[in-house]
């Protein structure tokens, strides 16, 4: 199984600052034939199904504000939430789909102070 | 638009079994798979598996093997999961999902409780 590791468990910051979620995993979610890292964000807010936010490491879902960056390759790979706003508030995991054992991670729960 | 429809919260006993069930709507139910993920507190997210909604094949997390069961009644748009010999560990969340990847539509997810 590809483990993922996420980092921070919990953070907790203010309106309008940036925040930085990292996820690392432990093989490359890099795939040779498209050229792509098979990586997803998902947000989950409180009584809520996760949502994806971001797939192939760096593509925003529709609808997602641009707010929400992904980035990385291989095997590290960051969410980055520019001006966080209070509806952010949240659990965030990534997930890999290179293999078709689906893993998450372990989540960020993000509060606003 | 796509939906997963999810059938309600369950009260089983320890040993007992459980079949909850996933309608979907808004699209052909052939086209995608239904895979389904197990979320607790204390493990997170974790992938059970997907069925094939044309052939009915299936697919394991070695985890889940024995414990999870993967049906659909394609008449009816409709996947189920069995859960068998119940134990408090298998209580949880339990959400079905569009099988594309990553998985884009989610149900609104089944709450398992498991105890005498």
């Amino acid at each position: 199984d590809i483990v993922m590791t996420q980092s921070p468990s919990s953070l907790a910051v203010s309106a309008g600052e940036t925040v930085t979620i990292n996820c690392k995993s432990s093989q490359s979610l890099f795939g040779s034939v498209r050229q792509k890292n098979y990586l997803a964000w998902y947000q989950q807010k409180p009584g809520q199904s996760p949502k994806l936010l971001i797939y192939l490491a760096s593509t925003r879902e529709s609808g997602v504000p641009d707010r929400f960056i992904g980035s990385g390759s291989g095997t590290d790979f960051t969410l980055t939430i520019s001006s966080v706003q209070a509806e952010d508030l949240a659990n965030y995991y990534c997930q890999q789909y290179y293999d078709t054992l689906l893993t998450f991670g372990s989540g960020t729960k993000l509060e606003i102070k | 638009q796509v939906q997963l429809q999810q059938s309600g919260a369950e009260l089983a006993k320890p040993g007992s079994s459980v079949k909850i069930s996933c309608k979907a709507s808004g699209y052909t139910f052939t086209s995608y798979y239904i895979s389904w993920i197990k979320q607790t507190t204390g493990q997170g997210l974790e992938y059970i598996g997907y069925i094939n909604t044309g052939s009915g094949g299936t697919n394991y997390n070695e985890k889940f093997k024995g414990k999870a069961t993967l049906t659909v009644d394609k008449s009816s748009s409709t996947a189920f999961m069995q859960l068998s010999s119940l134990t408090p560990d298998d209580s949880a969340v339990y959400y079905c999902a569009r099988g594309e990847l990553p998985p884009l539509y989610w149900g609104q997810g089944v709450m398992v409780t498991v105890s005498s």
